[in-house]
This record gives C-alpha cells, structure tokens and sequence, in this order.
C-alpha cells in the first residue's frame, strides 16, 4: 500500500530555533499533502494544504511566515517551524494525496515538537 | 456549520465482545465519510471510506461502518474485538465529494478488555 514517510519523529530544540519537517511520499506521487497540528487528546487541526510547485494554502488562524511550507517534488514536502517557541510545541502529521480519484489520505507518522 | 461528531471520549468492550464506535456527521449534501485509526505516537491508518453505493462499508482489520443517511451516522463496528484494537479512532467527512479536505471529529479511545 501506499507509504509516508515523515522525518524527524521526534525533535527537541532551544526557543528560537527553526526546525525543518520533512513528508515524503515513498511509492506513489503526491499532488497534494497537507499538513495537520494534534494537541495532546485532541483531533487533526488541518493547518495547509500544499499542492506541487504552487504556494501552499493555510487554513485561517495560521501564520504562514511562521509555519513555511514548501512542496517542491511530488514526492516531498516540508514544513518549516520559523524561530520555535514552547507554544509550537505539539505533534505535527503530514498527509499525501496521489493523482486520480478515490484515494484516501495517507498519513505519516508524525513529528513530535519540543521546544524548550 | 459543517461538523463530525463522536459522542463517546472512551469506549471500553471486552475481548471478544461486538464493538461499535459512534459518529454521527452535519454536512450538506453527498459527503464522503472515513474512519481512522492511530495508535500512540504514531500517524493516522486508513481503516474505510463511505461514497456511494452499499451502506455497509467493509474495511481492515475486519471493521465495518454503516452509513444511515436518515439518522447522518456512520458508526465503526466489529463483530468480535481483539486487545490489539485498542487505539484512538477518529471519524472524519469530506463534505465536498473530494478526498482532499477533510474534517476530523475529536476521536474516540477504544479499550478493549483482555
């Protein structure tokens, strides 16, 4: 079946610090892939929606000079968490889509974000 | 205001027992419905999606959702539950027919009981 992989799994920094998230689709080229916050017992919060060589589209609330989306290859997209502070602190999970119609999202698995 | 709902926070059934997971959906139109599984630390799988068609969806892991547009549910269910089903499962809708923007309720933990 089709696979994400999402890397680092687990990251922990300084504030300040501007960490780089990256979701790869491993067997199937993903026009879309969309980028998704989870606070601890809560469900996906959707933060954008990122399609190949276009500028990402966020989702309202989210500031797109401090989360940096970037979908350069159908394969590869990455999220860039600018100057991180403890309140970016959380688990961040990545999503593709592939071409054609009735596919469902396939998620990676996740980055969890600690910033201290 | 389109919208997933899941009821339940926790559900706690016996190994070998019948489950079902409550989710009930406010959407206008056809939407699709998906159910998703996650277990700790890790991404969301992909357990089934509703488009059209039979109302009773067969998906992994030998779950099942029933869509019943008269009452906007699609509860998860399984005949006989193992202790490996234990996760957190979330419901979620695409309220524009697209597999693409979809909109997840808040989940429901799954114990199950050995």
């Amino acid at each position: 079946g089709a696979v994400v992989s999402q890397h680092p799994s687990w990251v922990i920094c300084k504030s300040g610090t501007s960490v780089k998230i990256e979701c790869r689709s491993l067997d199937f080229q993903a026009t879309t892939m969309f980028w998704y916050r989870q606070f601890p017992k809560q469900s996906l919060m959707l933060m954008a929606t990122s399609n190949e060589g276009s500028k990402a589209t966020y989702e309202q609330g989210v500031e797109k000079d401090k989360f940096l989306i970037n979908h350069a290859s159908l394969t590869l997209s990455t999220l860039t968490v600018t100057s991180a502070h403890p309140e970016d602190s959380s688990f961040y999970i990545c999503s593709a889509l592939g071409a054609g119609g009735n596919q469902p999202q396939h998620f990676g698995d996740g980055t969890r974000l600690s910033i201290l | 205001a389109q919208s997933v709902a899941q009821p339940e926070d926790q559900v706690n059934v016996a190994e070998g027992n019948p489950l079902t997971v409550k989710c009930t959906y406010s959407v206008s139109g056809n939407p699709y419905l998906f159910w998703y599984v996650q277990y700790p630390n890790r991404g969301l799988q992909f357990l089934l999606k509703y488009i059209t068609g039979d109302n009773l969806v067969k998906g992994s892991y030998g779950f099942e959702a029933e869509f019943n547009k008269s009452q906007t549910s699609f509860h998860l269910k399984k005949p006989s539950a193992l202790v490996s089903d234990s996760a957190l499962y979330f419901c979620a809708v695409s309220p524009l027919n697209r597999d693409d923007k979809i909109i997840f309720g808040k989940g429901t933990r799954l114990h199950i009981l050995p």
